[in-house]
């Protein structure tokens, strides 16, 4: 059983173009994450969700948008595409924020790449 | 700010060469700080928690400690299959709660 998935794992896309990335968990956690994964591996933040309700939302280009159908899934929709976008995006979730045993837990992640 | 710095930056090792990585912080209040294994092509599995200075966790030939100031990861006889890049993250008592995470080790242990 895969504990946080992620789809789809690669997405090469042109310039313009607008995406989504999904992502579920099965662990019974209230928060998840979208982090982005830079050419240097460095992992930044970019939004969290705890039981639907975002509660941080750094700052990225408001062509990302995240939503949350419920606490198990979190997507990420990215409009007009630009090559700076290029990355690997993951997915994590934890039991929750300011609560004890705070580790994430994190999916595949997905390398999108555009052209 | 909330700050994270690991070094060295890569490191290459013999088989059975023990050695540590290090990972210093700032944080306005620590309520935990982490540390993750990532292998090529996956997303970061987690290693430990730990909370408090002079706290110690132990996994094979891992064991993390920390301080007030820094934390580290000792590997002790390394195997090849050790080899991946092992990330640091801290989580602050501020604001969000959010997890600042350093730039990672690159680990090699050579057979």
């Amino acid at each position: 059983d895969t504990a946080v998935s992620q789809t789809p794992k690669y997405l090469v896309t042109q310039m313009g173009n607008d995406k989504s990335i999904k992502c579920e968990q099965n662990l019974g956690h209230d928060t998840m994450y979208w982090y982005k994964q830079d050419s240097k591996k460095f992992l930044k933040i970019m939004f969290s969700y705890n039981n639907k309700e975002l509660i941080i939302n750094e700052t990225v280009p408001n062509r990302f948008s995240p939503k949350s159908p419920d606490k198990a899934h979190l997507n990420l929709h990215i409009n007009s595409l630009e090559l700076g976008d290029s990355a690997v995006y993951f997915c994590a979730s934890s039991q929750g924020p300011g609560t004890g045993d705070g580790e994430q837990y994190f999916g595949p992640g997905t390398r999108l790449t555009v052209t | 700010e909330d700050q994270v710095t690991q070094s060295p930056e890569a490191l290459r090792l013999q088989e059975g060469e023990s050695s540590s990585l290090n990972c210093s912080y700032t944080v306005s209040g620590l309520r935990g700080l982490f540390w993750y294994r990532q292998d090529p092509g996956k997303g970061p599995e987690f290693l430990f928690t730990l909370y408090s200075a002079g706290e110690e966790k132990e996994k094979e030939r891992l064991k993390a400690t920390l301080t007030k100031k820094e934390s580290f990861l000792h590997i002790t006889a390394p195997k090849p299959e050790d080899s991946a890049t092992y990330l640091c993250a801290v989580q602050g008592t501020s604001g969000t709660y959010k997890y600042i995470f350093g730039t990672g080790t690159r680990l090699k242990v050579l057979a």
